[in-house]
């Protein structure tokens, strides 16, 4: 079973819009990441954001984990036609001394012009 | 792409053949990956190698072996392809440096197809 689960599967925003993507998992881990999928290609790492953290920012993208809540959000501010992708949350686990990620099944974003 | 390779990158086979699958590395890493795509199930680990020889089981295994010979190739094998391994093959690095928190670099992904 997937240890990453991202809401919603799929979002369709306007152009300059933000979007956001939430992302839950189970089971207690060491840090979290974003990636992003264009159609075809492999994928691209984002951010990573550490447990002992709770937001991280990067260029127009914000992360937040809420440990407590096992919960992650990844907002992209002001949208472009350009992030229309799917973007995947990751959990990394530290597991018989090596590390063990595991992925979510991801959010279909489409940013439309 | 962290100077990763994967051939070939679309191959279409028959029920029952053996299929192996080369992932490239130029940069020396010690951690590589293989992992399957399906929709509906994201990305799905298979195996993952921590060194030269030293290789380690997924959580969708069976079926699929791997060796690693040299640092800079990890091969995947389907020793007798069946259509449930029809999927897109990725192979990923993550660099040693940087303890855990490191991200993994992925290559441009396999299509397989098994008839």
């Amino acid at each position: 079973s997937q240890q990453g689960e991202e809401d919603p599967q799929a979002l369709s925003i306007q152009e300059g819009e933000n979007a956001t993507m939430n992302c839950s998992y189970k089971t207690s881990i060491n840090n979290l990441q974003w990636y992003r999928q264009n159609s075809g290609r492999g994928l691209v790492h984002l951010i990573l954001i550490r447990s002992n953290e709770r937001e991280k920012h990067s260029g127009r993208l914000r992360v937040t984990l809420d440990t407590s809540k096992k919960s992650s959000s990844l907002l992209i501010t002001a949208s472009r036609a350009a992030d229309t992708a799917s973007y995947f949350c990751a959990t990394a686990s530290y597991s018989g001394g090596y590390q063990k990620v595991t992925f979510g099944i991801g959010t279909k974003l489409q940013v439309i012009p | 792409d962290a100077g990763i390779t994967q051939s070939p990158r679309h191959k279409v086979t028959e029920t029952g053949t053996p299929v192996t699958l080369r992932c490239h590395q130029t940069e020396n890493h010690r951690y590589m990956y293989w992992y399957r795509q399906d929709p509906g199930h994201g990305l799905r680990l298979i195996h993952y190698s921590y060194g030269v020889k030293d290789t380690d089981k997924g959580e969708v295994s069976d079926g699929y072996s791997v060796s690693r010979s040299k640092t800079e190739d990890f091969l995947l094998t389907l020793e007798s392809a069946t259509s449930s391994q029809t999927s897109v093959y990725f192979c990923a690095i993550r660099p040693a440096g940087g303890g855990l928190d490191n991200e993994q670099f992925f290559g441009p992904g396999t299509r397989l197809t098994v008839l």
